[in-house]
């Protein structure tokens, strides 16, 4: 079993449609981190996160470090949207920056 | 600032030759990663720095990979000898001391025939 798992894989919406997408994780962390990558293959960091929630813009990021699960929440999506979406947690134990990656989730949001 | 900035973006070579890969970190960050993106593996750590110094090279196999960052500015990850399995993207990312934000480089595609 991965360490990070990230549900669905595959997510088609309609745009304006509201999009969630889920991580589960095993292990005690000390932060977890919310990435995009587009079609073009560059990364990009919306989150970290290590207690609560965090938005930015029609983005919105919570996490519940008892359950072990963060979702990343999309209002009001749009073809641009359209991405592979990543979840990675650092672990808490021995202060390593090390991440571990769930496989990501791709999204395509259709006009 | 530029970014994270690597090169080649792309490299074609055959099994057997030597492969460097070069990064230059955002100034002023003081960690460095290489990670490694395959369809099957997904994104992993290879290699970590803190101030230049490896800090966890746990995920880089050692008989044919190594890993410098002979000043704060510059890294290169070399593999030799390259095999088809090391085809991938390789990504450099960096980030400062007290803050979480990586930021990724656009990735080094390597293709080993």
């Amino acid at each position: 079993k991965n360490e990070v798992e990230q549900s669905p894989q595959n997510l088609t919406a309609q745009e304006g449609e509201f999009i969630t997408i889920n991580c589960s994780y095993s292990v005690g962390i000390s932060a977890l981190h919310w990435l995009q990558q587009h079609p073009g293959g560059g990364i990009v960091s919306l989150f970290m996160l290590s207690s609560g929630k965090k938005k930015h813009g029609r983005l919105i990021a919570t996490i519940n470090i008892q359950e072990k699960h963060s979702s990343l929440h999309i209002t009001a999506s749009h073809p641009r949207d359209s991405a592979v979406y990543i979840c990675a947690v650092r672990s808490a134990q021995g202060g390593s920056e090390k991440l571990v990656f769930g496989k990501g989730t791709k999204l395509t949001v259709n006009p | 600032d530029a970014g994270v900035i690597q090169s080649p973006r792309h490299e074609v070579t055959e099994m057997g030759q030597e492969v460097t890969l070069r990064c230059k970190p955002i100034s002023g960050h003081d960690y460095l990663f290489w990670y490694r993106q395959t369809m099957m593996q997904g994104l992993e750590l290879l290699v970590y720095f803190n101030n230049k110094a490896v800090m966890d090279d746990s995920g880089m196999p050692k008989d044919r990979f190594s890993a410098k960052m002979p000043n704060a500015s510059f890294s290169t990850l070399k593999i030799q000898p390259s095999e088809p399995r090391d085809s991938a993207v390789y990504f450099c990312a960096s980030k400062r001391l007290y803050t979480g934000e990586l930021f990724f480089g656009e990735g080094s595609r390597l293709t080993v025939l």
